[in-house]
């Protein structure tokens, strides 16, 4: 069964500092990994996405990277800004059912002014 | 072009109660997914249709829950005899093809069973 876990549970930073979110995965046969934004009350915004074969991702501000066999992907968010404050959630596609993405229960990221 | 939407965006209900929360994906995506989360936790799926059918519905937890996509664009939830445990937000994403691609979610559905 895959398991997804995202550490820390919740990361308070000041403003322009450059910040690693954390994500590890149990089963290393993932088809992707998906990394989302979710603001309160709101839905999941789709951030960037990693195929099993590519290693990072690049979006603007946001660097996404995996390494399947250690089952660990990161998110780096380079010169944070307060409207970044937001709840970041990584999901997992197994190869095996690849349609249900497997969640983490998400960073909730607070940038201060 | 649009986002994936749903309706209603809240529901409130009585337990015992039968609820239908209905999801229209992007236009042209033949792909549609219906996940639950509950305050503090990641989404869970729920089901997964590929055009009219499903073609995964393991994360469905009881007979209580159905959902249908007769036309292969919207999609209703639907829950029957509700209990004060189904109280969570229902998402809804769809896809252009299926799992190869990225899944686009709605706002939600924010259902409370009293």
């Amino acid at each position: 069964k895959q398991e997804v876990t995202q550490i820390p549970a919740a990361l308070s930073v000041p403003e322009g500092e450059n910040l690693v979110l954390n994500c590890s995965f149990t089963d290393s046969a993932i088809y992707n990994l998906q990394w989302f934004r979710q603001d309160p009350g709101k839905g999941l915004t789709s951030l960037l996405l990693i195929q099993s074969s590519q290693r990072e991702q690049t979006s603007g501000r946001l660097n996404a990277s995996l390494d399947k066999s250690s089952g660990r992907s990161t998110l780096y968010i380079a010169a944070s800004q307060p409207g970044d404050s937001a709840t970041y959630l990584c999901a997992v596609a197994r190869i095996q059912g690849a349609q249900k993405l497997v969640f983490g229960q998400g960073t909730r990221l607070t940038i201060n002014p | 072009g649009a986002g994936v939407s749903q309706t209603p965006s809240n529901k409130v209900t009585e337990k015992g109660k039968y609820v239908e929360l209905r999801c229209d994906p992007i236009s042209g995506h033949t792909a549609l997914y219906w996940y639950r989360q509950s305050l503090g936790q990641g989404p869970e799926f729920l089901i997964y249709f590929q055009g009219t059918g499903a073609a995964d519905d393991s994360g469905l937890p009881n007979d209580r829950f159905f959902a249908v996509r007769p036309e292969g664009s919207v999609s209703t939830l639907k829950i029957q005899r509700t209990e004060r445990g189904d109280s969570a937000v229902y998402l809804c994403a769809s896809s252009l093809r299926g799992a190869m691609d990225t899944q686009y979610f709605g706002p939600g559905t924010r259902l409370t069973v009293l």
